[in-house]
């Protein structure tokens, strides 16, 4: 089955930039939606399409994807993004429909 | 604004059926596929099924021989059924609405608030 892989934690001091990796063989051919969540609560689509933001998401996230590596970058971090995040892509192969990645812990410092 | 929230029971034994429903306030369950995902604690997130509002439905390989999706429209309702359920199967579940049907961006927003579902005797 079709694997994406993050890194398990990223740590980020106020005011500097986070970058999440999501690894996928090719998956700068795919759709990549990005998700954060914070404990004890629902995950929120933060980026959707690679780089796109829903109504309500600062311009402080963002994303890119390319080749083999999907990346959501967080700007300007504040203590309140600290959370679980988490790639998602449509794996189009017959039967395996929807795909998250491993998840990444950032804790901001 | 599109609100979901999940019910059932908390509990199942082992060996038993657990059975969520799903209740959509603010939109129509019309013209969207609705999903179930779950996570174990501490665990990541795992996509179950989802049904169309006609009732089609898909879902995961792995899961497929225990896992039943239903919908009623006119109660703005779907829901899961997941048979012989073993302590793997505890874990939060999740409702969520699907966009981008069509476009080739499918992806979920938003989510319900999330219902915990233990297994155990």
């Amino acid at each position: 089955s079709y694997v994406l892989t993050q890194p398990p934690s990223v740590s980020v001091a106020p005011g500097q930039t986070a970058r999440i990796s999501c690894g996928g063989t090719n998956i700068g051919s795919k759709s990549v939606h990005w998700y954060q969540q914070k404990p004890g609560q629902a995950p929120v689509l933060v980026v959707y399409d690679d780089s796109d933001r829903p109504s309500g998401i600062p311009e402080r996230f963002s994303g890119s994807n390319s080749g083999n590596t999907a990346t959501l970058t967080i700007s300007r971090v504040e203590a309140g993004d600290e959370a679980d995040y988490y790639c998602q892509v449509w794996d189009t192969r017959p039967d395996h429909y929807f795909v998250f990645g491993t998840g990444t812990k950032v804790t901001v410092l | 604004q599109v609100h979901l929230q999940e019910s059932g029971p908390g509990l199942v034994r082992p060996s038993e059926t657990l059975s969520l429903t799903c209740t959509v306030s603010g939109g129509s369950l019309s013209s969207y596929y609705w999903s179930w995902i779950r996570q174990p604690a501490g665990k990541g997130l795992e996509w179950i099924g989802r049904i169309y509002s006609s009732g089609s439905t898909n879902y995961k390989s792995s899961l497929k021989s225990r896992v039943t999706m239903s919908v009623d429209t006119s109660k703005r309702q779907f829901s899961l059924r997941l048979t012989s359920v073993t302590a793997a199967d505890t874990a939060v579940y999740y409702c969520s609405r699907e966009l981008g049907f069509g476009s080739g961006s499918y992806r979920f927003d938003p989510w319900g608030q999330g219902i915990l579902v233990t297994v155990s005797s």
